[in-house]
């Protein structure tokens, strides 16, 4: 089935570096989300894409979306602990009619570890 | 209210017995959604409902998962005689159209 892929699974930084994750998926997406879930916490959502070649920026944080939307990356610039946390990205629109009720096919998660 | 409610919070069920788990989605948004996370932090998409309407259920192991949306009700989704493999947190999420969802604290299930 469709798949979205994601990398690194973990990414362990020093405080004050960057740190990048990037997701891809089989098929091209109608749109790509992304959320942050803190250890025992839920997904929060981030950001969403929905252009081809789309970048959007929020503080630190620079998301991407793929020419051909199918591949999209989330880059951090000097982390901070409060980074700390998984991020997945989800992608809408997979096999589904591109409507508001289809439901999210999220990669497996980038775990961001920062040693201080 | 402006968050998705989930309860309960913790539900410990034996093997075989039922476990029911209640969402109530933000109010005005017509798309709710069930997902299954795993030990591994995977997601597994469920269900979507349309307003009280099942969309998608491609996701749902329907032998033993259900789900409903009734008007003026909480959704629910209810697991029938629950496997050990069930145990994962149980997220809802709603949303207005398409785009972000806003996702309930979550269900966490342990079937012992």
């Amino acid at each position: 089935g469709q798949q979205v892929m994601q990398i690194p699974q973990y990414q362990h930084v020093q405080e004050g570096e960057d740190f990048t994750t990037y997701c891809n998926s089989s098929t091209t997406l109608s749109n790509i989300q992304w959320y942050k879930q803190r250890p025992g916490g839920h997904p929060v959502f981030l950001i969403q894409l929905v252009k081809s070649g789309e970048v959007k920026k929020q503080k630190r944080l620079t998301f991407q979306f793929g020419e051909a939307k199918k591949n999209s990356s989330l880059h951090i610039t000097a982390t901070q602990t409060t980074d700390v946390g998984t991020y997945f990205c989800a992608g809408g629109g997979i096999g589904g009619s591109g409507g508001g009720a289809d439901g999210l096919t999220f990669g497996k998660g980038t775990h961001l570890i920062i040693q201080p | 209210g402006e968050e998705v409610a989930q309860t309960p919070k913790h539900l410990v069920r034996g093997e075989g017995q039922k476990a029911k788990l209640y969402c109530a989605p933000i109010k005005g948004h017509s798309y709710v959604f069930w997902y299954q996370q795993v030990l591994k932090n995977e997601f597994k998409f469920l269900i979507s409902f349309q307003n009280e309407n099942v969309f998608d259920e491609t996701g749902m192991p329907k032998e033993r998962f259900s789900a409903k949306c009734l008007p003026n009700s909480p959704c629910s989704l209810e697991i029938q005689a629950t496997k050990l493999e069930d145990s994962a947190v149980y997220f809802c999420a709603s949303s207005q159209s398409t785009g972000r969802a806003f996702f309930g604290q979550g269900t966490r299930l342990t079937v012992v």
